[in-house]
């Protein structure tokens, strides 16, 4: 399987219980993106990494959010604490390396994504 | 920093009938605009992209966009849809001069009837 790989693909998790989420980019692909979706919007950003690097955050990536690529191979995305309102979608994607801004460095590959549910 | 807006949040069409799906988006420099498409059940897809070639851009199922700069437009369009095309379509722009994130509109669910 060459695509991106996201794991688990459901969670079910009582309010206060941390989760964390496994991505698996494509191999070549050393830029990785966390995005999230919830019922009725386009993905938002949360984080990016080059390589094991983490580049940006977005704001919407609060503290309880932490998220690492320890190798600059999979990327792990841990949620503490949760709560109802991270209920959603957490959409991995990854792209090729390159100058960024320019040709395949943008096109950006999504897994399907791991379904976050908080009760 | 650029956003995406998609005016029609819910289309539905018959089959063989025209599309065209509205998008524009806010940024003052030059950007990469992209369609996705997620089928029922499936992981976003990328329809088709457009990076400062020919502003007609064709892509995957008959697809196309057309980027207008003056207007900051990028609709996607399809002369004769199929049910098969019944799925959620995505916009996105990236500046192409820097920043890593790419920004998504709302979608719009397009519905195919037979």
């Amino acid at each position: 399987d060459t695509g991106v790989s996201q794991d688990p693909r459901h969670k079910i998790t009582k309010r206060g219980q941390n989760v964390t989420f496994r991505c698996d980019p494509i191999s070549e692909h050393n830029r990785l993106y966390w995005y999230r979706q919830t019922l009725g919007q386009g993905p938002e950003f949360l984080t990016y990494f080059q390589n094991e690097a983490q580049l940006e955050k977005s704001r919407l990536l609060s503290d309880r959010f932490s998220a690492e690529r320890p190798k600059g191979s999979f990327s792990t995305l841990e949620i503490q604490r949760t709560e109802q309102g991270d209920s959603a979608m957490y959409l991995c994607a990854s792209s090729l390396p390159g100058v960024h801004g320019v040709g395949g460095a943008n096109v950006l590959t999504f897994g399907a994504g791991s379904r976050l549910t908080v009760l | 920093a650029q956003s995406v807006s998609q005016h029609n949040h819910h289309v539905i069409l018959s089959e063989a009938a025209s599309l065209e799906l509205g998008c524009n988006y806010s940024y003052g420099g030059t950007v990469n605009l992209f369609w996705y498409v997620q089928y029922p059940g499936q992981h976003l897809q990328l329809l088709l992209k457009y990076f400062s070639e020919d502003p007609l851009v064709k892509g995957i199922k008959g697809f196309e966009a057309e980027f207008i700069k003056s207007k900051f437009s990028f609709n996607l369009r399809k002369p004769s849809v199929q049910w098969s095309d019944t799925a959620e379509y995505f916009c996105a722009v990236i500046p192409t001069g820097g920043g890593n994130k790419l920004t998504f509109g709302t979608g719009t669910q397009l519905k195919v009837e037979l």
